[in-house]
């Protein structure tokens, strides 16, 4: 049972432009959320998140957006850089992070 | 400088033989993880720790064995009733009750392939 769904698996935009990437989750007890990067051959690292008492989270080029009544978040990245290329995971939790669940990810490429 | 370890980096195996991926971290975190990736699949949860001398399944445990007996070590082994052994497997840790700024923090992963 996927509780944590990206139904995107590949995006591709031009540099400078808005990527959007977009994941929707289905357990309402959900209430910590993150993004992760991933390059290949490494592991995926942190790159922000959101609690279930926010709408949206800002860091640089970064925002979250939730929308807990849709069941669903998304992040933006902007403008988009050849660097931002790489596999973003969307991820949830409960109450603390010891049972995180994963989407299956999406790879997003940045043209220049 | 703190981190993951995870080895080897690319690991075969035969069918019908155990195996066991090392995972070390220096951070001092309490928790420990072992998660598998398979294509078109997210993250899966194998097995997790969150203080020495204790672990807890995860969602895809059966043919997987852990042990958790240093804090810093949380070695995982594929045993030969793991079914479809041949995968992606990412070790992460992070601080036990946390306020989750971070999330986990992964190794590199190790490749399994059956031959």
């Amino acid at each position: 049972d996927q509780q944590v769904k990206q139904n995107s698996p590949s995006l591709s935009v031009q540099e400078g432009r808005i990527s959007i990437l977009n994941c929707d989750y289905t357990n309402s007890m959900f209430d910590y959320f993150l993004w992760y990067k991933k390059y290949p051959a490494e592991g995926p690292t942190f790159l922000i998140s959101i609690s279930s008492i926010k709408d949206k989270n800002e860091d640089g080029r970064f925002t979250v957006f939730l929308n807990k009544s849709a069941k669903h978040l998304s992040l933006h990245i902007v403008p988009s850089q050849p660097g931002d290329s790489a596999v973003y995971f969307c991820a949830a939790s409960v109450g603390n992070n010891n049972d995180m669940r994963f989407g299956a990810g999406t790879r997003l490429t940045v043209k220049p | 400088d703190g981190g993951i370890t995870q080895s080897p980096k690319y690991l075969f195996r035969k069918e019908g033989q155990n195996v066991t991926l090392s995972c070390e971290q220096n951070l001092n975190h309490d928790a420990m993880y072992w998660y598998r990736q398979d294509p078109g699949q997210g993250l899966r949860l194998i097995y997790y720790s969150q203080i020495v001398n204790d672990f807890q399944k995860g969602d895809i445990a059966e043919g997987y064995s852990v042990s958790r007996e240093k804090k810093e070590s949380f070695p995982l082994t594929v045993t030969s009733a793991q079914k479809n052994p041949t995968a992606f497997y990412l070790c992460a840790s992070s601080i036990a009750d946390s306020a989750r700024g971070y999330g986990y923090t992964f190794g590199s992963g190790t490749r399994l392939t059956v031959v």
